[in-house]
């Protein structure tokens, strides 16, 4: 059974900080990662995919790595701001498209 | 525009009634979820179904049922409504097979709430 881990569960930093949200998964049969935002009392946001065969996805001050070998991913945001505070989420696709999530982590940039 | 629906966003009920949540997809996808994210936030799967065929079923109380009329709508219909039913409800869709290269693409959820 997949199972996910998020850590750290809760962050605080300042804005400007660069930060790194690390994800690990217990079955490396994965057919892709997917990082996902969720604002308070919202839905949930794509931000980045990686398929098994890649190693890492970015997009403009994002930037996520897989390690399917070792069951490991990275979340890397650079000169963080007070609006990427939210809570962050990691997902496996395994067999059959299901989705196993991670329970978050939550960030907070403070001006 | 193209997006995950669903509705009512907030649902406020008795315990014992019975309760349905629509979804909606207009991306063409094959695929549509419907997950639990319970009060301390985790996700978790309930049913997934392909072009109305249900593929996936956790384990579910049977008064959970999941109704797919045709391959853009996944409608859940809840009977006998108990308060740990309390939850958010998020219908999700993806192309044929799961992700792919595009992802899940998420509605914005339902706050269901049984008193």
């Amino acid at each position: 059974k997949q199972e996910v881990t998020q850590i750290p569960a809760a962050l605080s930093v300042p804005e400007g900080e660069n930060l790194v949200l690390n994800c690990s998964f217990t079955d490396s049969a994965i057919y892709n990662l997917q990082w996902f935002r969720q604002d308070p009392g919202k839905g949930l946001t794509s931000l980045l995919l990686i398929q098994s065969s890649q190693r890492e996805q970015t997009s403009g001050r994002l930037n996520a790595s897989l390690d399917k070998s070792s069951g490991r991913s990275t979340l890397y945001i650079a000169a963080s701001q007070p609006g990427d505070s939210a809570t962050y989420l990691c997902a496996v696709q395994t067999s059959g498209s299901r989705l196993t999530f991670g329970e978050g982590t939550q960030l907070t940039v403070n001006p | 525009d193209t997006a995950v629906s669903q509705t009512p966003k907030y649902l406020v009920t008795q315990m014992g009634n019975d309760k349905s949540i629509k979804c909606e997809q207009n991306l063409g996808h094959d695929t549509m979820y419907w997950y639990k994210q319970d009060s301390k936030k985790f996700l978790k799967i309930m049913f997934s179904y392909n072009n109305k065929e249900l593929i996936i079923n956790e384990t579910v109380p049977n008064r959970f049922s999941p109704k797919s009329p045709d391959k853009a709508h996944l409608n859940l219909h809840i009977n006998s409504l108990e308060l740990g039913d309390s939850a958010v409800y998020f219908c999700a869709s993806s192309p044929l097979g799961g992700g792919g290269n595009y992802g899940y693409t998420f509605g914005s959820g339902t706050r269901l709430t049984v008193v």
